[in-house]
């Protein structure tokens, strides 16, 4: 079975750009989470999405944003970039409650 | 508000040695607690999962254990490999209103094993 996959996995945006980064769970999966890593902060939680509705958010501006689709697929867009928006962002999917699953993450450099 | 902790931050150990890595959360009222591996640069990989009824899992050469009401967690690698250096997280699940996919995470602890 094959894993969680992002796309891309490397970008490199200026301040101001807006930015999307794409995730696919697993097959059969129906959770996704998002999450942000810095040195500084570490692993900090986004958003989770069940079923295309956003189950949970995390503590962050309203610029970060997602959705997930029908096929549980799911976007995570960042508007107006700042230099601290830098990081490796990671998504995870589950099928219910259980392990999380991690893809390889997008590395995001903001110039 | 939840609040994961891991000490050390850092482990260096020679080949061949039982370790154990600790974690500890300020909320007994958690959902599961979940133990990853992540090599550098790279995402995690899942070690082991223990529910919150659970007091340990084990697969292979690892060991995790649970305890809510001193709000610890334990992962013991028996008998380190080089291969085990890696950054070790671990991670507590709530139940917020039904959803339990929000992983609260500690800063880890990187383990080297020395040959």
């Amino acid at each position: 079975k094959a894993g969680v996959t992002q796309t891309p996995r490397y970008l490199i945006k200026t301040r101001g750009q807006q930015v999307t980064l794409s995730c696919s769970p697993i097959s059969g999966h129906r959770s996704v989470s998002w999450y942000q890593q810095t040195p500084g902060q570490g692993l900090q939680f986004l958003f989770e999405y069940f079923s295309e509705t956003q189950r949970n958010k995390g503590n962050f501006p309203g610029r970060f944003s997602g959705r997930q689709f029908s096929n549980s697929r799911s976007e995570m867009n960042v508007s107006t970039l700042e230099l601290g928006d830098s990081a490796l962002y990671l998504c995870a999917s589950s099928f219910y409650a259980d392990t999380q699953y991690f893809g390889p993450g997008t590395r995001l450099t903001v110039l | 508000k939840q609040e994961v902790t891991q000490i050390p931050a850092a482990l260096s150990v020679p080949e061949g040695e039982n370790l154990v890595l600790n974690c500890s959360f300020t909320d007994s009222a958690i959902y599961n607690l979940q133990w990853f591996r992540q090599d550098p640069g790279k995402g995690l990989t899942s070690l082991l999962l223990i529910q919150s009824s659970q007091r340990e899992q084990t697969s292979g050469r690892l060991n995790a254990s649970l305890d809510k009401s001193s709000g610890r967690s334990t992962l013991y690698i028996a008998a380190s490999q080089p291969g085990d250096s890696a950054t070790y997280l671990c991670a507590a699940s709530m139940n917020y209103g039904g959803s339990q996919g929000n992983l609260i995470f500690g800063k880890g602890t990187k383990l080297s094993v020395k040959p």
